[in-house]
């Protein structure tokens, strides 16, 4: 069954530094998003992607997000200079670009879990 | 101010009993909603999507209501097996008008105990 895939599982970065986790989406799949839980709290929306440009972004997405499709397969989230509060599950999912959002199962990927020291 | 609330933080049941469990939600109009589970350390999972002319919806042992009027959704296990421990998260699209993405309630942590 085809499923997304997310690296590395576990990323450990300092402070200031840059990370980039990466994601494949089902290959099929058109819309991809980002989404972060930080630890015991709640699934949070970061943003949406399609056709090669952002869809939707919370306010948790600011300048220091970025988003890609470098190609056909891949889908990354850029933090330029990382802080202490995003230490965080990443979780990428990507779905069918059917109708609506609600209106179509998202798949979750394993999520990269980020610690910045 | 806009709010998904997920009833109490863990439901304790016994093997062989139904699990419900609610969803509530303040200032939207969704209209669809969805119900996905999470294991620890894992991605969410799609279990069940319901639409808002949609009263209820099942799936093997899952059943789930949507009741606009009350803003809220239940969700049923029956037959419950220590299998289905996990957190059931709420999820739904904030606007009818195609915003994309999904907004998540905090999650009920589910135990069935033999």
């Amino acid at each position: 069954e085809p499923e997304v895939t997310q690296t590395p599982s576990h990323q450990v970065t300092q402070m200031g530094q840059e990370v980039i986790l990466r994601c494949v989406p089902i290959s099929n799949h058109l819309y991809f998003y980002w989404y972060r839980q930080i630890l015991g709290q709640k699934v949070e929306f970061l943003v949406s992607f399609y056709n090669n440009e952002i869809s939707e972004k919370s306010e948790i997405f600011d300048d220091q997000f970025s988003v890609e499709r470098p190609d056909g397969s891949n889908f990354t989230l850029k933090i330029r200079s990382t802080k202490l509060e995003d230490s965080a599950m990443y979780f990428c999912a990507s779905s069918e670009a059917l109708l609506l959002a609600g209106d179509q199962e998202q798949f979750f990927g394993p999520g990269t879990r980020l610690t910045v020291l | 101010s806009q709010k998904i609330e997920q009833n109490s933080e863990a439901l304790n049941i016994q093997e062989g009993k139904t699990a419900t469990l609610t969803c509530n939600y303040t200032n939207y109009s969704p209209a669809y909603l969805q119900w996905y589970r999470q294991d620890p350390g894992r991605g969410p999972v799609f279990l069940l999507l319901i639409r808002e002319n949609e009263k209820e919806k099942r799936k093997e042992r899952l059943k789930v209501t949507f009741d606009t009027t009350l803003k809220q959704s239940l969700f049923h296990i029956t037959a419950s097996q220590p299998a289905d421990s996990a957190t059931y998260l709420c999820a739904l699209d904030p606007f009818s008008g195609g915003y994309n993405k999904l907004i998540f309630g905090a999650g009920t942590r589910l135990a069935v105990h033999p």
